[in-house]
């Protein structure tokens, strides 16, 4: 099983809808981060948790609300879909005691608003 | 403002040959260096880090780090069509934030 599992791994909705992207880790990390990656942009971090009771906006938290249920779960929510939505969405973790690992990322979710 | 700048390429090499990839950063309040390697349609994934200014090696990876000129490069020697990927260099700050440049996509030719 991977490390970090995305579900769904695509998806496509209507503009309007309210969509859920989840994300489940077995690393036992305590941080962990929602981006989305456009073409020629790159990576881009839309929020983040450091804790269950921790979580923060990133560079682009417009449009978007995510949910730290556990430890290992962290959810992000499009509250009403705009095509402009329309990315590649990854989910990743990081351990604060090893900052130098980096970050694990999941697969990723296609997701495409029309 | 926190920019990190690669050349979004592509970036072609023969097969055998040193690929040379290069990142720039604007904050000098950062603390490391990362390289990602991301093929088509898949996540990134870490391939090297740096925090030290100088040269880590790691089989035919070299990642160079000059902190006072602001930049990160990446050179993979007896480059590989298995290579062929998007590289991402990203810079984690004081604050732990981390940026990712967008890219460079990087073709090895047999």
């Amino acid at each position: 099983d991977a490390d970090v599992t995305q579900t769904p791994r695509n998806r496509i909705t209507k503009t309007g809808k309210r969509i859920m992207l989840e994300c489940s880790q077995t690393k036992g990390h305590d941080r962990m981060y929602w981006y989305r990656q456009d073409p020629g942009l790159g990576l881009r971090l839309i929020y983040y948790s450091f804790d269950v009771k921790d979580i923060n906006k990133g560079e682009i938290s417009d449009g978007y609300s995510v949910s730290r249920q556990a430890q290992a779960k962290f959810s992000l929510s499009l509250e009403s879909a705009i095509p402009n939505q329309t990315a590649l969405y990854f989910c990743a973790t990081s351990d604060r005691d090893r900052p130098i690992h980096g970050y694990t990322f999941g697969s990723g979710t296609r997701l495409t608003v029309v | 403002q926190k920019e990190v700048e690669q050349n979004s390429g592509p970036l072609s090499v023969p097969e055998g040959a040193i690929a040379s990839l290069n990142c720039t950063y604007s904050d000098r309040g950062s603390q490391s260096f990362f390289w990602y390697r991301q093929y088509s349609g898949k996540s990134p994934e870490l391939i090297m880090f740096i925090y030290s200014n100088g040269d880590k090696e790691d089989g035919r990876f070299t990642a160079q780090l000059n902190k006072a000129s602001q930049y990160v490069s990446l050179l993979i020697r007896d480059s590989q069509p298995s290579d062929s990927a998007t590289y991402l260099c990203a810079v984690r700050y004081n604050n732990n934030d981390m940026r990712f440049g967008a890219g460079t996509r990087l073709t090895v030719k047999p």
